[in-house]
């Protein structure tokens, strides 16, 4: 069953602080793996989109790790600011066949960053 | 200059009444989604549209139909709302269907009494 489990549910760090999500996944054929932010109230926004055949990329504070093999991904938040507390979403893309066009999304790590 | 929009934002209605949802985006994009957000913050596919075409139908009640009468219009209707009809519904549009990047628009918070 194609499926996306994201840990921990919930965060709670200190401004400043860094930190780190996980997710981990079953689908396959897997075209690529993104990471969204969502804020209360608001709609997801893509932070990062990764293929198969990238290891890490970054956009600003955020850097996500994937491993492909293990089937597995990571979101590293540096230097927490107040405004990362969020929710933040993994999901992965199939590639072909059934899975062709069709997005799979973890429940979400809800972050909140405390002054 | 809203990439996404929905409207509207805030929708309360009683259970039995028929409502609709409605979403544009000016993007030029070939591909619209629908996508459903529960009280516990997941977000799940109901359908897709490319080039006004169904792709994708999740297992959702045929009391919801979309109707797409062009390429950057994707509405949605529900009959005989049920009050497990409350959540959130998310539009989001993509280049094409196979595309990396999907833009949301902001949500209508549905509530059904």
């Amino acid at each position: 069953k194609n499926q996306v489990e994201q840990s921990p549910q919930s965060l709670i760090i200190l401004e400043g602080k860094n930190c780190t999500l996980q997710c981990n996944y079953t689908v396959s054929p897997f075209s690529n793996l993104r990471w969204y932010k969502q804020d209360t109230g608001r709609g997801p926004v893509s932070l990062t989109i990764m293929t198969f055949s990238e290891n890490t990329k970054s956009n600003g504070r955020y850097t996500a790790t994937l491993d492909a093999d293990t089937k597995q991904s990571s979101l590293h938040i540096t230097a927490s600011q107040l405004s990362d507390s969020a929710s933040y979403i993994c999901v992965v893309s199939g590639d072909r066949g059934s899975t062709l066009g069709r997005l799979y999304f973890g429940r979400g790590t809800q972050l909140t960053v405390w002054p | 200059d809203t990439a996404v929009s929905q409207t509207p934002k805030y929708l309360v209605t009683q259970m039995g009444n028929d409502k609709s949802i409605k979403c544009e985006q000016n993007l030029g994009h070939d591909t619209m989604y629908w996508y459903k957000q529960d009280s516990k913050k997941f977000l799940k596919i109901m359908f897709s549209y490319n080039n006004k075409e169904l792709i994708i139908n999740e297992t959702v009640p045929n009391r919801f139909s979309p109707k797409s009468p062009d390429k950057a219009h994707l509405n949605l209707h529900i009959n005989s709302l049920e009050l497990g009809d409350s959540a959130v519904y998310f539009c989001a549009s993509s280049q094409f269907i196979r595309s990396y990047e999907q833009y949301f628009g902001p949500g209508t918070r549905l509530t059904v009494t």
